[in-house]
């Protein structure tokens, strides 16, 4: 069974950067068969992917649009864990964001992470 | 982008009774990739349903999915009283991913 535990600071301050790490048991963050997704909820934004890391063969990433310039999801795969950051972050980022996994659906989560910016 | 539209916002239900849950695309989903979430207060979303009409692991036989397109539908055929609770669809036939805004099944 597939698990994913969450680290990273609940409070950031605005300009600075956003850094969760998501720490996966149960499966490689190598494997050809899944990707690894961090994704945010908000009450004014709902569910919103940020995006994704894979390898498939070779590593890959991509992006939600609205995030493309700020964000990078790293594999490492040393520790098997994924990571996210987002700079320069506003108050508009404050959220709770989640770790997944995706094979047909994201069919695994980390515990949530609530993040807020605020100086 | 592909917007995802969950109708209606809220559906105020009785349990035993059945419920419909629906999903409009914006454009048409790619090999009917699209997942259903359940998520209830303070957990992280759970899949329920994949490519559309496939149940995921452990998900009781009561949850069914179905459509195609851009049209999809989440039955659950008698509420129990755990199913109390948001419902999100998700596309991940194209990228960006997308969620719609989710419709809320609560107790009439």
């Amino acid at each position: 069974q597939v698990q994913l535990q969450q680290s990273g600071p609940g409070l950031v301050r605005p300009s600075q950067t956003l850094s969760l790490t998501c720490a996966i048991s149960g499966d490689s963050v190598s494997t050809n068969s899944a990707s690894w997704n961090w994704i945010r909820q908000s009450p004014s934004r709902g569910l919103e992917w940020l995006g994704r890391t894979y390898y498939r063969s070779k590593w890959y990433d991509d992006y939600a649009p609205s995030v493309k310039s700020r964000i990078t999801i790293t594999p490492d795969t040393s520790k098997n864990l994924f990571s996210l950051q987002l700079n320069s972050v506003t108050p508009e980022d404050t959220a709770m964001y989640y770790c997944a996994r995706a094979t047909t659906g994201m069919g695994a989560w980390g515990q949530g992470t609530l993040v807020t910016v605020s100086s | 982008e592909i917007v995802l539209t969950q109708s209606p916002g809220t559906l105020s239900l009785s349990p035993g009774e059945r419920a419909t849950l629906s999903c409009g695309a914006s454009q048409t989903i790619v090999d009917n990739y699209l997942a259903w979430y359940q998520q209830k207060p303070g957990q992280a979303p759970r899949l329920l349903i994949y490519g559309a009409s496939s149940r995921a692991t452990g998900i009781p036989d009561r949850f069914s999915g179905s459509g195609s397109g851009t049209d999809f539908t989440l039955t659950i055929s008698r509420l129990e009283p755990e199913d109390f609770a948001v419902y999100y669809c998700q596309q991940y036939g194209s990228s960006p991913r997308t969620f719609g805004q989710g419709t809320k099944v609560e107790i009439k």
